[in-house]
Order: C-alpha cells, then structure tokens, then sequence
C-alpha cells in the first residue's frame, strides 16, 4: 500500500458543476497538506496548502483535512472548462522538507 | 523571474544512447529536486540537492542514472546506457527552504515544464 493513494480518474463533469477530489493517506505524521494542479505538458503548481486539520477557502476553492480519518479533500465550486487539468495531492511531516505526491486525478470539465 | 527551466523539451534517443537533462533552478533557491512522472507510478522524486549536496538519492533508480549540481544555477541528470522503460517526462524543481510555506519547515516547490524522454 502506498503512503498516500489517489484515484487517478478520469473525471469528467460539466461546467458549473461541484468537484470533490479526495486523498488518503497512511502515515499519521503527515502535518502539510497540499494540492497541485498540473495542466497537459506542464509541470504541477501549488494551488493550496492546509497545516494540520481543518478547511481552507480560496475563491472557488476549499482544502479540507480530516486528520482522525487520514483523508483529505479539494472542492472545486462552479467548474469551469479551465479547470481541466490533473490534481495531484501532496503531503508530508514537520520535521521534512520533501512531500509524498499522490498520483494525481485526472479533471476534465465540458462546457 | 522566468522560473525552473529545464532543456531540451523533448528527447528521442535509442536505447543504449546516453542522456542528459539540464537545468536551471529559480535563482535564489537552496534547495534543487528530480522527479521522474509516469501514468503507472505518478510523480516520484529521484534526488534532492541542498546548497549543491546530494542529500538524498535513495529514489534514483539505479547506477545507471547519476545527477550533478556543480553550481547554485546549474544541475544534470544523466542516464547512461539509457533503455525504453526510462521513458518518461522528467521535472526539475526548486525550492527555497529559508521560505515556509507555513513559518515552519514547508517550503513551495516550483517545478520546470519538464523534458519528455522517449527511449526506443
């Protein structure tokens, strides 16, 4: 089992819709919680980061952890064509500086 | 700043051919990473560098690949007799670990566009 699992999709909504994005994870040291999005032949880019449990709002999107059940969630509000892109969870421990990706899910969002 | 740049884009080599990916960290970054990202095993990081010293490589595959970082501006990784299962899009990514993301010890990770090497 790997340290941190992500459905890698597809997923395939259409505009306006809600996403949820989710992640589990095994190692209960994890503190950092981040989300990536990478666009086709780009590399991933800091969307949101969460420290420790609880939610975290930015415009249409919301990061939330949930430490006690090991999982962790990105929602998207009103999608948008432009959000079709992979999302790769990220997270790791207060004593390293190198997070455990998940492989990310793949988003695709149809006008 | 133009970010992580990473050459060539794109590499189509032979198998046995040797191969070498370069690049250049965000200037001011201490801290420098490979990863490697396939459809099967998703991003997986195959050495870091802190202040040019390899701290960890245990992700590097095998004595086939090796990476350098002679200067704060300026790494490579090469792969040596290279075969088709290395192929894959390789990212380069700094870091500035002085910079938490959270005031602690979490720091951004800006990756390159990534060089997508297939071996035949």
């Amino acid at each position: 089992q790997k340290e941190v699992e992500q459905d890698p999709g597809p997923l395939s909504v259409p505009e306006g819709a809600i996403v949820s994005l989710n992640c589990t994870y095994s190692n209960s040291a994890f503190q950092y919680f981040m989300w990536y999005r990478q666009y086709s032949r780009k590399g991933p880019e800091l969307l949101m980061y969460t420290y420790s449990s609880g939610n975290k709002e930015d415009g249409r999107f919301t990061a939330q952890v949930d430490k006690s059940s090991k999982y962790i969630s990105l929602f998207i509000r009103d999608s948008q064509p432009s959000d079709s892109a992979t999302y790769l969870c990220a997270m790791k421990s207060g004593g390293s500086y190198i997070p455990t990706f998940g492989r990310g899910t793949s988003l695709i969002v149809h006008p | 700043d133009a970010g992580v740049i990473q050459s060539p884009r794109h590499e189509v080599t032979e198998m046995g051919q040797e191969v070498t990916l370069r690049c250049k960290p965000i200037s001011g970054h201490n801290s420098l990473f490979w990863y490697r990202q396939t459809m099967m095993r998703g991003l997986e990081l195959l050495i870091y560098f802190n202040n040019n010293v390899p701290i960890d490589d245990s992700g590097m595959p095998e004595d086939r690949f090796s990476a350098k970082m002679p200067n704060a501006s300026f790494s490579t990784l090469k792969i040596q007799p290279s075969e088709p299962r290395d192929s894959a899009v390789y990212f380069c990514a700094s870091s500035d670990f002085s910079q938490g993301l959270a005031g602690g010890s979490t720091a951004e990770q800006f990756f390159g566009p990534g060089t997508r090497l297939t071996v035949l």
